[in-house]
């Protein structure tokens, strides 16, 4: 199956700093990369779609401006946590959707924990 | 609001023991249905994807069934070995290009 990457794996950051969070497709080049939240047992909530050269589209009650979304090439994706705060704390995972595939497959990067202090 | 439930949230089992689980996912609009294998500080792996009522997919020891009118589907491990403890997901698609993931089913298999 088709390898998607994401760095860092965890993040300790101090409140109001940002955090760039990037999503990489290694063996393909994915038109539509996808951010998830995962809050403790809970399941993946998607935060947003990210489609190459365009605008990312965000999931009711996300704020964009919180969450920027930038997928400026077909294997890159990223995703900044701006002025994070103690309560964005949270493990964020990206996806991809290989083009080649149907039924809307999507693979998995292997996330990040970030923690906001 | 499309709700994906799985059932049950846990499962402790002892090895050789075979097991099965249940994702329930709404019977309208099915596009697709997808497992993925989920272990600790790793990518979930895509396991099936499952898109005919009554398809029925294996890897291994491993398979699964699909009822689309009804809205579930099973997932069953044959002889259950430690290496299969994980957390299994399943993902419905309703065809607008996003998954609505259940909260999983978590595996430990006792050697």
């Amino acid at each position: 199956g088709a390898v998607v990457s994401q760095h860092p794996s965890w993040v300790i950051c101090k409140s109001g700093t940002s955090v760039k969070i990037e999503c990489r497709s290694l063996d393909f080049q994915a038109t539509t990369m996808f951010w998830y939240r995962q809050f403790p047992k809970q399941s993946l909530m998607l935060m947003a779609t990210s489609n190459e050269g365009s605008k990312a589209t965000y999931e009711q009650g996300v704020e964009k401006d919180k969450f920027l979304i930038n997928h400026a090439s077909l294997t890159l994706s990223t995703l900044t946590v701006t002025s994070a705060h103690p309560e964005d704390s949270s493990f964020y995972i990206c996806s991809a959707r290989d083009p080649r595939e149907g039924a809307d497959t999507q693979y998995f990067g292997p996330g990040t924990r970030l923690t906001v202090l | 609001i499309l709700n994906v439930e799985q059932s049950p949230q846990s499962l402790h089992v002892q090895e050789g023991d075979s097991t099965n689980f249940t994702c329930s996912f709404p019977s309208s609009n099915f596009y697709a249905l997808h497992w993925y294998r989920w272990e600790t500080a790793k990518s979930p792996e895509a396991l099936f994807v499952m898109t005919l009522n009554g398809d029925e997919k294996k890897k291994g020891r491993i398979s699964a069934t699909l009822n689309t009118k009804e809205g579930y589907s099973y997932l069953y491990i044959k002889g259950s070995q430690p290496e299969d403890s994980a957390t299994y997901l399943c993902a419905f698609s309703g065809g607008e290009g996003k998954l609505i993931f259940g909260q999983g089913t978590t595996l430990q298999v006792k050697p």
